[in-house]
């Protein structure tokens, strides 16, 4: 079986300080992780995606096997990053599993 | 191009009546899947359909539940005798060939059961 686990309901931080999502993950194969983002009123959209290794909006995410997890970092955070975050792992089955998500506020 | 569509956007209905939700993928994407989206929940998987392959039914909750796709596009998910319990937002995605890619999603249906 595949798990999804983000620890975190709520983040809150001032704007310019760094932010960490976390993400744990729980599957025997080699997982493909994703993490999505839910900004207000609009619909649930693709962040990044650990096999492209990018960097989208200033937010980065490393997949480490030795500690399964794949949390989600911003050295500087932004008021535009408040939003609904989503981490998802898709393996064999081809069906994600997704985490209960984090809302992120970013104060002003 | 056109994005993942759902249809109706709200959709507010008495207990034990059915109510059918909409969803018009991406054209060209062979793969559909229907979520259930509650608060404080996470999204919960429901169906998954690639190309003509039977669907993955493993998520719906009950038999209540059903969903159909037709042609290999459009797809219509069914909930029968409706409870409050149902009340959620109901999310399509779809992908390109289903397995790993990237999840396009549509807006959602807000399911309200009174």
């Amino acid at each position: 079986a595949q798990r999804v686990t983000q620890p975190e309901k709520l983040l809150s931080v001032f704007k310019g300080a760094p932010v960490e999502l976390k993400c744990n993950y729980s599957y025997s194969g080699s997982p493909e992780l994703f993490w999505y983002v839910q900004y207000s009123r609009q619909r649930l959209q693709l962040l990044l995606r650990h096999i492209s290794r990018e960097s989208i909006k200033g937010f980065t995410a490393d997949l480490n096997k030795g500690e399964t997890s794949f949390h989600l970092k911003k050295p500087f955070a932004q008021e535009e990053d408040s939003a609904m975050y989503y981490c998802a792992l898709t393996g064999g089955s081809y069906i994600p599993t997704f985490g209960r998500g984090t809302s992120l506020i970013v104060h002003p | 191009g056109a994005g993942v569509s759902q249809s109706p956007s709200n959709k507010v209905t008495e207990k034990g009546k059915d109510v059918e939700l909409r969803c018009d993928p991406i054209s060209g994407h062979t793969a559909l899947y229907w979520y259930r989206q509650s608060l404080g929940q996470g999204l919960e998987f429901l169906i998954y359909f690639q190309g003509n392959s039977a669907p993955d039914k493993s998520g719906l909750p009950s038999d209540r539940f059903s969903a159909e796709r037709t042609g290999g596009s459009v797809s219509t998910l069914t909930i029968q005798r409706t409870q409050q319990e149902d009340s959620a937002v109901y999310l399509c995605a779809s992908t390109f060939r289903g397995g790993v890619d990237t999840q396009y999603f549509g807006p959602g249906t807000r399911l309200t059961v009174l």
